[in-house]
């Protein structure tokens, strides 16, 4: 069975655009969790996607969104990018709401000059 | 609100040597507990896993158990290898209010370089 996958591997963009980050989780799973990995933050959750709805979100601006579609892969979107956006994001996927355990995807690193 | 605390590294070990990477963590009820391992440019591999007081998980010769009396979750094994060499997050979740959501909540991650 195929992994999480993430695209695209690597983002570059430029202070006040929008960057959009890709997430397919393993066939049949059904939630989707974002992360950060910012330097010098460490790991932080950003947003929590089921069955389609947004379910709880980070301590992060409302700028941070996303959605999931009815295949349950994700889409994470940062608006009016700062240079402290700067990070590796990393999605996982886990079977159900309920089954706590989560499979990350390689993760997507965004460069804001 | 939950935290998890681990040793920091660097840490440098040469092949064949024991490892111990500490973990301590707080949080309210019964969390899981979660070693990962990222190696360099890759994402996060689940290492192990243990969901209740005193389980024990294991895996690749990498162990840890769940002590609930000294609310840690200690990495160890026995001899290192040069391909160990990776960054290991020690995590925890547990179930939110309402149910489910189990956002991990991660440490700041341990370097472990295995020289041969």
């Amino acid at each position: 069975e195929a992994g999480v996958t993430q695209s695209p591997t690597h983002l570059i963009k430029t202070r006040g655009q929008q960057a959009t980050l890709r997430c397919s989780p393993i066939s049949g799973h059904t939630s989707v969790y974002w992360y950060q990995q910012a330097l010098g933050l460490g790991l932080q959750f950003l947003l929590w996607y089921d069955e389609g709805e947004e379910r709880n979100r980070g301590n992060f601006p409302p700028r941070f969104s996303g959605r999931q579609f009815p295949n349950y892969s994700s889409e994470l979107n940062v608006n009016a990018l700062e240079l402290e956006d700067s990070a590796l994001y990393l999605c996982a996927g886990q079977r159900t709401a309920s089954y706590n355990e989560q499979f990350f995807g390689p993760g997507t690193r965004l460069t804001v000059l | 609100g939950n935290s998890v605390t681990q040793m920091e590294g660097p840490v440098t070990l040469s092949e064949e040597a024991f490892l111990t990477i500490n973990c301590t963590y707080t949080a309210t009820g019964y969390p899981s507990l979660f070693w990962y391992v990222q190696y360099p440019g890759e994402g996060l591999q689940l290492l192990l896993k243990a969901t209740k007081a005193d389980d024990k998980g294991s895996n690749k010769g990498f162990e840890a158990t769940y002590r609930k009396e000294t609310t840690s979750f200690h990495l160890e094994k026995g001899s290192v290898q040069v391909s160990d060499s990776a960054v290991y997050f020690c995590a925890l979740s547990r179930e939110g209010s309402g149910g489910s959501n189990y956002k991990l909540t991660f440490g700041k991650g341990t370097l472990l370089t295995v020289n041969p």
